[in-house]
């Protein structure tokens, strides 16, 4: 069974930083596009980044890009996303989620984890 | 970037009544390979996104034949052909053609 489970979310300050992480089991991670997503409080689903199997291609949201970093251990089994200079408009939980099917289906998910950026 | 617009925003279905939700794009989402690049997703109350449907109509694992996607190009259907309990929740489509990936705004699937 495909397992993601993400961890390091928090209370940052604005203009903080703060690293996300998602363990995976139940596949074969090294093999697999990965993802971030995310939905603010009471709102709808925004994508984040995408990640090829030996990151070798990174995609981001605009809003993100220049703060964000995504990245992967394939020796871990982990998904990371390094962010920095956070704003308050980035508080949401954050999703990390496998790729499949066609390419860029969103086919498993995690539980989520909650950034909350405020003074 | 590709916009994503589904309507209504609000759908009140009687359990064991039908559903229906459209779902159109700024650009179309068929690929040279004849595939439209279309995902449809619920989100039940408290939980994570699930996958339904990829490719404007293939039931992902485990869906049941209830849920049905249908349309090409820029324009698409979600029918439920009879909801259950299980289904209320937030459905959005999703175009997997390129990125940016975006999402629709959401038609919250309600008790009526």
């Amino acid at each position: 069974e495909v397992q993601l489970v993400e961890s390091g979310g928090g209370l940052v300050q604005p203009g903080g930083s703060l690293r996300l992480s998602c363990a995976a089991s139940g596949f074969t991670f090294s093999t697999s596009w990965m993802s971030w997503v995310r939905q603010a409080p009471g709102k709808g689903l925004e994508w984040v980044a995408n990640i090829k199997q030996d990151g070798s291609e990174k995609y981001y949201v605009d809003s993100v890009k220049g703060r964000f970093t995504i990245s992967r251990d394939n020796a871990k089994n982990s998904l990371y996303l390094q962010m920095n200079s956070l704003r308050a408009e980035d508080t949401a939980v954050f999703y990390c989620a496998k790729l499949g099917y066609s390419g860029f289906d969103l086919v498993n998910w995690g539980r989520g984890t909650m950034v909350t950026v405020s003074s | 970037d590709i916009v994503m617009t589904q309507s209504p925003l609000s759908l009140p279905v009687t359990p064991g009544e039908p559903a229906s939700i459209s779902c159109r794009s700024s650009q179309s989402l068929l690929n040279r390979n004849g595939y439209n690049y279309l995902d449809w997703y619920l989100q039940k109350p408290g939980q994570s996104p699930l996958l339904l449907i990829y490719l404007g109509s293939r039931r992902a694992s485990g869906v049941p034949d209830r849920f049905s996607g249908s349309g090409s190009g820029t324009d698409f259907t979600l029918k439920i052909s009879r909801v259950e309990a299980e289904d209320f929740g937030v459905y959005y489509c999703m175009q997997a053609l390129q990125v940016p990936l975006t999402f629709g705004g959401g038609t919250k699937v309600e008790i009526k």
